[in-house]
């Protein structure tokens, strides 16, 4: 089986340039999460889908950010404009059901650098 | 907010010796998750324990979740090189959507 998928896995850019990262989730599992991860704050969700839906995205930096996930097998995560302070690794992860205690399976990341 | 908190931040260790994290909650935890991840990896899941007192072992690495679901460590013994990495907690508050809340993570470095 494989894991989940994200793409790029790295990208630079320049300040005021749009960023999308993407993400394919582990096929049959319903819920998405998207993760930013920064030395200063830790592991930060940001965003959750269950079954496509955006469930929470309280943790959306600012109106700069924007998640969507179509359908059942792809998201994505934009930035636009840009900042040097969004450089950090994005993780999607994606879990079975999206019940209590379901595990995340991570995917390799995107390590973003925003000049 | 809800929030663990994860002890220390940083251990450096002689290979060999043991090495212990510690997970802290104001709240009580329905149950608690574990994650690895090595430098330059992603986390990944180690465990979970669901029962007050619950004890798991992983080869040399023994979870604890404590009485009151409060609290939970995570022990290593005889640490070798291939346990550097970053230890989470994670908190799946009350809500029952699959959200996990993460701790802050202990960094762990072994020097051979």
């Amino acid at each position: 089986d494989a894991g989940v998928i994200q793409s790029p896995r790295h990208e630079v850019t320049e300040m005021g340039q749009e960023v999308t990262l993407r993400c394919k989730p582990i096929s049959g599992h319903n819920s998405l999460f998207w993760y930013r991860q920064t030395m200063m704050r830790g592991l930060e969700l940001l965003i959750y889908f269950n079954n496509n839906v955006p469930i929470d995205d309280s943790g959306m930096p600012e109106d700069r950010f924007s998640a969507k996930m179509p359908n059942a097998s792809f998201s994505t995560l934009k930035i636009q404009p840009s900042e040097p302070r969004d450089s950090a690794v994005y993780f999607c992860a994606s879990s079975r059901q999206g019940n209590l205690g379901d595990t995340q399976y991570f995917g390799p990341g995107t390590r973003l650098t925003v000049l | 907010g809800q929030q663990v908190m994860q002890i220390p931040q940083y251990q450096h260790v002689q290979e060999g010796e043991d090495f212990t994290t510690y997970c802290n909650s104001s709240t009580t935890l329905s149950n608690i998750q574990w994650y690895k991840q090595r430098p330059g990896g992603h986390p990944v899941f180690l465990i979970q324990l669901v029962k007050s007192g619950e004890v798991k072992k992983q080869k040399r690495l023994t979870f604890q979740f404590g009485e009151a679901k409060k609290n939970s460590s995570l022990h290593i013994t005889a640490t070798q090189t291939t346990d550097v990495g970053t230890y989470f907690c994670a908190d799946p508050g009350s809500s029952n959507t699959g959200k996990l809340i993460f701790g802050q993570g202990t960094t762990l470095q072994v020097k051979p």
